[in-house]
């Protein structure tokens, strides 16, 4: 069965711009998740979602938003892009909240110049 | 303040020996642990877990270990691979508090020398 898909893989974005990442989970998953990782912080948490509701949020701050459809696919926006965002964005989603179920994306790489 | 701590950024093991990871965590309130890897350029990929209500649990050459009064777990790969060079992550959640919300620890890059 086809894994959990980010778009796009790679992307350079100019300081101050705004970015939209795409996750499309696997078919018939609900929950997706959000991660941040940097060589610096590692993998942290931005946040999670549940039938189009947000469930948790991690401590970022406004810039990071994200949304869920009704197909459970997912986006995060990040906006006015700081240098510190450049980062590898990975997405995780799952049939059910919490356990181990949950499949990550390749993830999309992020660089902000 | 960094609830899930790997102190060893790095580990080094001879093929057919084993490897021993480590992570101690702050909370208590985690109650669900895991383990993932991950190579470069990919997403990490799930190991093995644990609930607070056990103390081992075994999948093939993997164990992990969890030892609650210490708040630390460990995780056992037994006979080690050349292909089993990745970074691991261990992880903890609130299962049913947190849901979907992974806890994630710096990560130990394991090697496996032929």
């Amino acid at each position: 069965k086809a894994g959990v898909t980010q778009t796009p893989r790679y992307l350079i974005k100019t300081r101050g711009q705004q970015v939209t990442l795409s996750c499309s989970p696997i078919s018939g998953h609900r929950s997706v998740s959000w991660y941040q990782q940097t060589p610096g912080q590692g993998l942290q948490f931005l946040f999670e979602y549940f039938s189009e509701t947000q469930r948790n949020k991690g401590n970022f701050p406004g810039r990071f938003s994200g949304r869920q459809f009704s197909n459970s696919r997912s986006e995060m926006n990040v906006s006015t892009l700081e240098l510190g965002d450049s980062a590898l964005y990975l997405c995780a989603s799952s049939f059910r909240r919490g356990g181990d179920g949950y499949t990550f994306g390749s993830g999309t790489r992020l660089t902000v110049v | 303040d960094q609830q899930v701590k790997q102190n060893s950024p790095s580990l080094s093991v001879q093929e057919g020996r084993i490897s021993i990871l480590n992570c101690d965590y702050t909370n208590s309130m985690f109650d669900y642990f895991l383990w993932y890897k991950k190579y470069p350029a990919e997403g990490p990929t799930f190991l093995i877990s644990i609930s607070s209500i056990k103390d081992k649990n075994e999948d093939g050459r993997f164990t992990v270990f969890l030892n609650k009064s210490a708040k630390h777990l460990s995780l056992h790969i037994v006979p080690s691979q050349p292909g089993d060079s990745a970074v691991y992550f261990c992880a903890a959640s609130g299962y049913y508090n947190q849901g979907g919300k992974l806890i994630f620890g710096q990560g130990t890059e394991l090697s496996v020398k032929p």
